[in-house]
């Protein structure tokens, strides 16, 4: 069974230009998360969809931060314009359920440098 | 919202020794506590997970414990090996809504 795909896996863009990040969750998983990984810091959540909805976007900055959920499947995260302060990993996860206490598969990461 | 504490962030011990490492969380609610070992350039994977309904899990040379009343659970590692240097995270979690720790580096010496 294929994990979570995502790409792309490196991505260098000039600061204001837009980026925009894809992933593909495990066949069947309801639930996809959106993080972001700083050098030497653990994942912090952008965005978690239970199906196509979007339950908690409370840390996403939605001024320039977008994300969509298309038919509860695959999953687009979006930024414009970059800054220099979003050079980061951004991880997208997958769980099985909706309820809780499942465990969740990470992509391999998209690893973004802004300039 | 939960906030999870994860010390030390830095360990180093010399192989066949035992790592421990702990991890604060705040909300009493979280009911399920997982550990993530994550390699350089690599993404995180799961090696033990606990519920709030269990007091301790092993798996081998891994084991965690929980302790409810004061919040904290803790990651041991016995007899370790230089394949278990990584950075290792903590998590705690209410139904989907996961926080992670800062995560602590582990290097094994040979």
């Amino acid at each position: 069974e294929a994990g979570v795909v995502q790409s792309p896996r490196y991505k260098i863009i000039e600061k204001k230009q837009p980026v925009a990040f894809w992933c593909n969750p495990i066949s069947g998983h309801n639930t996809l998360y959106w993080y972001r990984q700083n050098l030497g810091q653990g994942p912090e959540l952008l965005i978690r969809y239970e199906n196509e909805e979007a339950v908690d976007d409370s840390q996403l900055p939605k001024d320039r931060f977008s994300a969509e959920r298309l038919k509860g499947v695959d999953s687009t995260l979006k930024i414009q314009p970059a800054e220099l302060g979003d050079s980061a990993v951004y991880l997208c996860a997958s769980s099985l359920g909706q309820g809780g206490g499942y465990e969740q598969y990470f992509g391999p990461g998209t690893r973004l440098t802004v300039t | 919202g939960e906030n999870v504490e994860q010390h030390p962030s830095t360990l180093s011990v010399q192989e066949g020794d035992s790592a421990v490492i702990k991890c604060t969380y705040s909300d009493s609610a979280s009911n399920y506590f997982p550990w993530y070992k994550q390699e350089l350039g690599k993404r995180p994977q799961l090696i033990i997970d606990i519920r709030s309904n269990v007091g301790e899990k092993k798996d081998q040379r891994i084991a965690v414990t929980l302790n409810k009343t004061a919040k904290h659970f803790s990651l041991h590692i016995t007899e370790t090996q230089p394949e278990d240097s990584a950075v290792y995270f903590c998590a705690a979690s209410l139904y989907n809504d996961m926080r992670f720790g800062a995560g602590t580096r582990l290097t094994v010496k040979p």
